[in-house]
């Protein structure tokens, strides 16, 4: 399977901790963005690189919420002291630069959980 | 960032052609269309794109009228498979990557 991936599947987590998540995007793909999703609403973009470079994060919910993709292949995404308003699906896309940028091919998907 | 205004659900019976509109009146002069269709418990996947007039490929046609305040997401003979959400998201100009999900059509087919 050469999609996006993204690990773990489900992570279930107490209040104040920290957890990280992991994408593989596409491997020929330069562009990776991480989005939030709550039940019935449609993704919430969080932020967005072109190779390593992170362009993107006046959307980063708190400075609790940080990305880095260190050599512009796989991305982690790290809430730090997390809430219970954090329990939501963290999705990763990745896609080609250019015109077809629009075009982003999505991962399954983290789901958090706060307790 | 154009935002985007769908219809909040829609219903239809196998078959038939489904017709789902998107509003974007503050389109920028280079942003794309592009739809998205997510079923349960799945990241969104990319159905079409497009600019302007029409764009079609093996699963949707898109129109877009010549100014761009809309956009209408075309399905041909839906099945019960094709029950799911679709977002219209608009974007892509130079320089802009906060692509906005609106709260996307769930559509339901029914038999």
């Amino acid at each position: 399977d050469t999609g996006v991936s993204q690990d773990p599947r489900h992570k279930i987590t107490k209040r104040g901790q920290n957890v990280t998540f992991r994408c593989d995007p596409i491997s020929e793909h330069n562009r990776l963005y991480w989005y939030r999703q709550t039940l019935g609403q449609g993704p919430e973009f969080l932020t967005y690189f072109q190779n390593e470079a992170q362009l993107e994060k006046s959307r980063l919910l708190s400075d609790r919420f940080s990305a880095e993709r260190p050599k512009g292949s796989f991305s982690t995404l790290e809430i730090q002291r997390t809430e219970q308003g954090d329990s939501a699906m963290y999705l990763c896309a990745s896609s080609l630069g250019g015109q077809a940028s629009n075009e982003q091919y999505f991962g399954p998907g983290t789901r958090l959980t706060v307790t | 960032l154009a935002k985007t205004t769908q219809p909040i659900s829609m219903d239809s019976y196998e078959g038939q052609e489904v017709n789902i509109t998107c509003s974007h009146n503050n389109i920028a002069t280079n942003d794309y269309i592009t739809w998205y269709q997510q079923f349960p418990s799945q990241g969104p996947r990319f159905i079409i794109q497009g600019y302007k007039t029409k764009v079609t490929n093996e699963v949707a046609s898109l129109f877009i009228p010549a100014d761009r305040k809309s956009s209408t997401l075309s399905l041909p003979r839906v099945s019960l498979s094709d029950t799911a959400v679709y977002y219209c998201l608009v974007g892509g100009s130079s320089g802009t990557y906060k692509y906005i999900f609106g709260t996307g059509t769930r559509l339901k087919v029914l038999a």
